[in-house]
């Protein structure tokens, strides 16, 4: 079974593009979710989606979104990009929200903010 | 909102060894769950064990255990005879009964395992 597929693995853009992320959850999970992991802040929870619908939102600005689509497949856009973007941004599927399902993670896709 | 707290930044261990990793929360539910979670240097991370608050027995998997304290809001990781395998950042984290795949983390502790 392939796991969680996050693409690109690995770009590099300037301070006010824009970016897209994409990733493709474990065959027959529903529920993706992502994460921002830098240096400073750690490990820090973006949003959720489920059945292409928004589930959680973390404390991020709203130049951070994301969208699910319906074969389960999600994207995030960060649009404006500031230097402070710069992260490792991890993607997670499960088979659903329930709270004893275990996470799959990605391997991530590496932002670098010039 | 709840908070998640590893004291260690780095431990080492000889191989064959035991360490514990320490981990404390702060949270205002009754109802919660807690994982360990290990990222390797090919930064995939993966589930270690999971412990439901509402359970009194301590988790195990294999050499992995944990050692939940409820009251203490405590839980650390206890790796027995450890493998060069073993090497990588660790992080607790921590998932509210009803906020769904959203977890809080620690900051991490980087283990180290010699040879």
């Amino acid at each position: 079974k392939a796991g969680v597929t996050q693409t690109p693995r690995y770009l590099i853009k300037t301070r006010g593009q824009q970016v897209t992320l994409s990733c493709s959850p474990i065959s027959g999970h529903r529920s993706v979710s992502w994460y921002q992991q830098t240096p400073g802040q750690g490990l820090q929870f973006l949003f959720e989606y489920f059945s292409e619908t928004q589930r959680n939102k973390g404390n991020f600005p709203g130049r951070f979104s994301g969208r699910q689509f319906s074969n389960s497949r999600s994207e995030m856009n960060v649009s404006t990009l500031e230097l402070g973007d710069s992260a490792l941004y991890l993607c997670a599927s499960s088979v659903g929200t329930v709270n004893t399902g275990e996470l799959f993670f990605g391997e991530g896709s590496r932002l670098t903010v010039l | 909102a709840q908070t998640v707290t590893q004291s260690q930044p780095e431990m080492s261990v000889q191989e064959a060894e035991t360490v514990t990793l320490s981990c404390t929360y702060d949270t205002s539910e009754s109802d919660y769950y807690l994982f360990w979670y290990k990222q390797p240097p090919s930064r995939q991370m993966i589930l270690v064990i999971r412990q439901e608050a509402y359970k009194q027995q301590n988790a195990t998997e294999n050499r992995f255990s944990v050692n939940f304290q409820k009251a203490a809001k405590s839980f650390s990781l206890k790796i027995s005879d450890s493998q060069l395998g073993d090497a990588a950042m660790y992080f607790c984290a921590y998932r509210g009964a009803n906020a769904g795949n959203m977890l809080t983390f620690g900051g991490g502790t980087r283990l180290m395992v010699k040879p």
